[in-house]
């Protein structure tokens, strides 16, 4: 069946401008991460949703950062005002279920001039 | 809270060979233990986990222990082979079932 899919897969934006990351989780995956990897880093954790509960955001840098999670499906990670240092690799995750093995996305490249 | 340190960061090992990759945890009630193997350019992807009612776990090739008395679990690689090089990360669920992740192992396979 079809996987986590992320759009854009490339995103170039200059510095200040806003950006939307999409992720479409797989069906009836009730839980949703997205992370942020730096060229040859780990994954830093940014946000959890998980059902209807309230969303585990203890993961966001900074106010500038955002997500929503519409009708427990698909997600947005908003990025207001970037800065050179928000350039990475978005992933998004899904699982079934808290516990469960996570399924990633192919990520979005968000490169900040 | 969870910490999970993993070693180590490189590992360069001869084809054919076999590599191991270790993890410490902090919290004891940690109950589930991923391992996810990542192509450069890709995305993770799970190549085994563990839950911690067991201690070892086979698929083919690769193998996970955990021992909770100590608080570690490793990966192990044997018979390697040059499609094996990636940079593996390890991973503990805590008491709310989120994941903590490791630094990750970048490992080189020799031909």
């Amino acid at each position: 069946g079809a996987g986590v899919s992320q759009s854009p897969s490339n995103k170039v934006t200059e510095k200040g401008k806003d950006v939307e990351l999409r992720c479409d989780p797989i069906s009836g995956h009730t839980a949703l991460y997205w992370y942020r990897q730096s060229l040859g880093q780990g994954l830093e954790f940014l946000i959890y949703f998980q059902g209807n509960s309230a969303p585990d955001k203890s993961g966001l840098p900074s106010d500038r950062f955002s997500a929503e999670r519409t009708g427990g499906s698909v997600s947005t990670l908003t990025i207001q005002r970037t800065q050179q240092e928000d350039s990475a690799v978005y992933l998004c995750a899904s699982s079934p279920r808290v516990g469960s093995p996570l399924h990633f996305g192919n990520g979005t490249r968000l490169t900040v001039t | 809270g969870e910490n999970v340190e993993q070693h180590p960061s490189t590992l360069s090992v001869q084809e054919g060979d076999s590599a191991v990759i270790k993890c410490t945890y902090s919290d004891s009630a940690s109950n589930y233990f991923p391992w996810y193997k990542q192509e450069l350019g890709k995305r993770p992807q799970l190549i085994i986990d563990i839950r911690s009612n067991v201690g070892e776990k086979k698929d083919q090739r690769i193998a996970v222990t955990l021992n909770k008395t100590a608080k570690h679990f490793s990966l192990h690689i044997t018979e390697t082979q040059p499609e094996d090089s990636a940079v593996y990360f390890c991973a503990a669920a805590d008491s709310n079932y989120q994941l903590i992740w490791g630094a990750g192992t970048k490992l080189i396979i020799k031909p």
